[in-house]
């Protein structure tokens, strides 16, 4: 009955390789999010869907691609990785876009990505 | 300036004293605020939610916020050894289009 359940946990593979975190919600929620935290522990937003529809698009590299299939799933590919991706990627899931003050984001439970 | 800033801490206090944790922000016209707990190699979780100016108490939790300082921060009373963990301030940011801002955080040891 997890709530946001992403896949891998962990993700160890070699510079130049290509990967895919998924992810996905059983809450119900309309919008959808990939967070990147670093060393220090800063979390940054990279994308974010509502509904399907990409509302948020950071400055990240284009090796990296989102794709919503569907308002319960958030994939998040990334091609050519390099030393520089190494970090926690978390999924999140919020209603509304995170706009109702009474709740707050959803996380998964992070995808620890090494990349050597 | 960083949109939202926490000081990284650590911040240590004893086991059931009060915890104090601060947070500032840029962005004038943000309306909502939140305080996440991540304990170390686990998900944020949310603990706090606060949007009018003053205080909102759940358990040993309080939130305060005063928005003309654009300052909110949260309480822990009693505070004790598994509260141990990384608060993060979160602030709805509404300048340049909605998103939600994260501090980098502050970690809190309370020693037993």
């Amino acid at each position: 009955d997890t709530a946001v359940s992403q896949t891998p946990k962990y993700l160890v593979t070699q510079m130049g390789n290509d990967k895919s975190i998924k992810c996905e919600q059983n809450l119900g929620h309309d919008t959808m999010y990939w967070y990147k935290q670093d060393s220090k522990k800063f979390l940054k937003i990279m994308f974010s869907y509502n509904n399907k529809e990409l509302i948020i698009n950071e400055t990240v590299p284009n090796r990296f691609s989102p794709k919503s299939p569907d308002k319960a799933h958030l994939n998040l590919h990334i091609n050519s990785l390099e030393l520089g991706d190494s970090a926690v990627y978390f999924c999140a899931s919020s209603q509304g876009q995170g706009r109702d003050p009474n709740y707050g984001y959803t996380f998964g439970s992070g995808t620890r990505l090494t990349v050597v | 300036q960083k949109e939202v800033e926490q000081n990284s801490g650590p911040l240590s206090v004893p086991e059931g004293a009060i915890a104090s944790l601060n947070c500032t922000y840029s962005d004038r016209v943000s309306q909502s605020f939140f305080w996440y707990r991540q304990y170390s190699g686990k998900s944020p979780e949310l603990i706090m939610s606060i949007y009018s100016n003053g205080d909102k108490e759940d358990g040993r939790f309080t939130a305060q916020l005063n928005k003309a300082s654009q300052y909110v921060s949260l309480l822990i009373r009693d505070s004790q050894p598994s509260d141990s963990a990384t608060y993060l301030c979160a602030v709805n940011r509404h300048t340049g289009g909605f998103k939600t801002i994260f501090g980098a955080g502050t970690r809190l040891f309370v020693k037993a």
